[in-house]
C-alpha cells in the first residue's frame, strides 16, 4: 500500500476548466512537496508546504496543506494544455521522503 | 546554480547483460543522492539513497546495486539484467537537512531490457 494516496489517478478535462487533485495519508509529515513530471523527463518541484493549514499560490495553481499535516490538495484554475503532466506529491518525515503514485492530468484544447 | 546529469538518456540491453548508469551533480557539495525507478505511468520507487561517499542504503532487495565513489557521483549497476528491470531511472539530489527534503531530479534514463 502507498504511504501517500493520490486521487484521482487519471483526469482528463477541457481547457478552461478548474480542477482539484488530492494527496492523502494517515501519517503526519514535516513538509510536503508537489512535483510535475512531463513524459520522458524528471519531476520538477512546484512547491513545498511546511505549516499546517498553509496555502501557497503559484499563478493559477493553489496548494494547501491540511491542518493536521496529513494531506494536501492542488487546485488549478482555468487549466491550459501546458498543465498536462503527472502531478506527484511527496511527504517528508524523519529525514525521509516518500512519493505518491501521482495524478495524470490531460488538458484538451 | 546546481545541475544534475544522467547518462545515458536511453539504453536497450539484453537479459543477462550488465548495467551501469551514472549520475553527477554540479554546484553543491555533500548532497544526499537518490536512485528511483518509475514504471510506465506510475509513481517513483526509491531504490537507493546515499548521505555520503561510500554510504549506501538500499530500500528494495533486488539485483541492482549502487555506489558513490565521489561526493557528487552516484552509480547504479547490475551484473545481470532481468526483464523486470525495464523502466525509467531517475537520479535526484537534496540538501542534507532533516526538515525539508526537496529533491531535484535529473533527466532520467529509459532502460529497456529485451
Amino acid at each position: 500500500t502507498q504511504l501517500l494516496e493520490q486521487s484521482p489517478q487519471f483526469l482528463s478535462i477541457q481547457e478552461g476548466e478548474n480542477l482539484t487533485v488530492y494527496c492523502n495519508s494517515s501519517s503526519v509529515f514535516s513538509s510536503l512537496q508537489w512535483y510535475r513530471q512531463e513524459p520522458g523527463e524528471g519531476p520538477v518541484l512546484l512547491v513545498t508546504v511546511v505549516t499546517g493549514g498553509e496555502v501557497k499560490k503559484l499563478k493559477r495553481l493553489t496548494f494547501q496543506f491540511g491542518d493536521a499535516r496529513k494531506d494536501s490538495s492542488l487546485h488549478i484554475t482555468a487549466a491550459q494544455p501546458g498543465d498536462t503532466g503527472l502531478y506527484l506529491c511527496a511527504g517528508a518525515r524523519n529525514n525521509d521522503m516518500r512519493f505518491g503514485a501521482g495524478t495524470r492530468l490531460t488538458v484538451k484544447p | 546554480s546546481q545541475t544534475i546529469h544522467q547518462w545515458p538518456a536511453t539504453l536497450v540491453q539484453p537479459v543477462g547483460s550488465p548495467l551501469s548508469l551514472e549520475c553527477t551533480v554540479e554546484g553543491t557539495s555533500n548532497p544526499n543522492l537518490y536512485w528511483y525507478r518509475q514504471a510506465a505511468g506510475r509513481g517513483l520507487q526509491l531504490l537507493f539513497y546515499s548521505v555520503g561517499i561510500g554510504q549506501i542504503s538500499s530500500e528494495v532487495p533486488q539485483n541492482l546495486s549502487a555506489s558513490r565513489p565521489q561526493d557528487r557521483q552516484f552509480i547504479l549497476s547490475s551484473k545481470k539484467l532481468l526483464l523486470s528491470d525495464s523502466g525509467f531511472y531517475l537520479c535526484a539530489w537534496s540538501k542534507g537537512t532533516r526538515v525539508i527534503n526537496e529533491q531535484f531530479f535529473g533527466p532520467g534514463t529509459r532502460l529497456t531490457v529485451l
